[in-house]
């Protein structure tokens, strides 16, 4: 079936505006994890959901970040009031299983002028 | 002791030669080692994984060399190509557990 799809693939905004970034996951895949990789980084851990357990948000680097996951569907991660140091490419990786094997969707890249 | 610690930063290869490529964890709780490559502009792609139980895995022409008692593991990339220059990260996760913990990677360049 399909793989993971991020949307938008781009987005520029303006230093303070709000963005949401969307994931949709593989179907059946129960957990669903975001990252943030900078440029020339590793990934860094932002947040984790699996299934209707209460999600795991103890990488989200500011309450400017937040998350929200529909049952085992798509995920949107939204970060308000956006400054330069927000800028990065966002991951989302979806496995079938805790622990199992996470398929990355493409990224959505995140430039705040 | 949630670090994986990965090296080199970058590498450049001639064309089939090998490239090699080290990560060391202190978590000994840590009991699945997978590999990811990222090529520009996409998401990292699971490569090869290893369970501490063996000491190498291959595939083709990569290969994961486990060392329990030292913690550490490495990829080795044989006849390098230059279609395998991209980045490749470690990680290492606990089974039942859920957040794996990723090096910081290794950008690679094999040379035609």
């Amino acid at each position: 079936g399909a793989g993971v799809s991020q949307s938008p693939s781009n987005k520029v905004t303006e230093k303070g505006k709000d963005v949401e970034l969307r994931c949709d996951p593989i179907s059946g895949h129960t957990a669903l994890y975001w990252y943030r990789q900078r440029l020339g980084q590793g990934l860094e851990f932002l947040i984790y959901f699996q299934g209707n357990s209460a999600p795991d948000k103890s990488g989200l680097p500011s309450d400017r970040f937040s998350a929200e996951r529909t049952g085992e569907s798509v995920s949107t991660l939204t970060i308000q009031r956006t400054q330069q140091e927000d800028s990065a490419v966002y991951l989302c990786a979806s496995s079938l299983v805790r622990s199992g094997e996470q398929y990355f969707g493409p990224g959505t890249r995140l430039t705040v002028t | 002791q949630q670090q994986v610690k990965q090296s080199p930063q970058s590498l450049i290869v001639q064309k089939g030669g090998i490239s090699i490529i080290n990560c060391a964890y202190e978590n000994t709780a840590f009991d699945y080692f997978p590999w990811y490559q990222q090529f520009p502009g996409k998401g990292p792609a699971l490569l090869i994984a290893i369970r501490p139980d063996v000491s190498e895995k291959k595939e083709g022409r990569f290969t994961i060399s486990f060392n329990k008692s030292a913690k550490q593991f490495s990829l080795h990339i044989m006849d390098s190509q230059p279609g395998d220059s991209a980045t490749y990260f470690c990680a290492a996760i606990t089974s039942g557990t859920y957040k794996y913990i990723f090096g910081t990677g290794t950008r690679l360049k094999v040379l035609a």
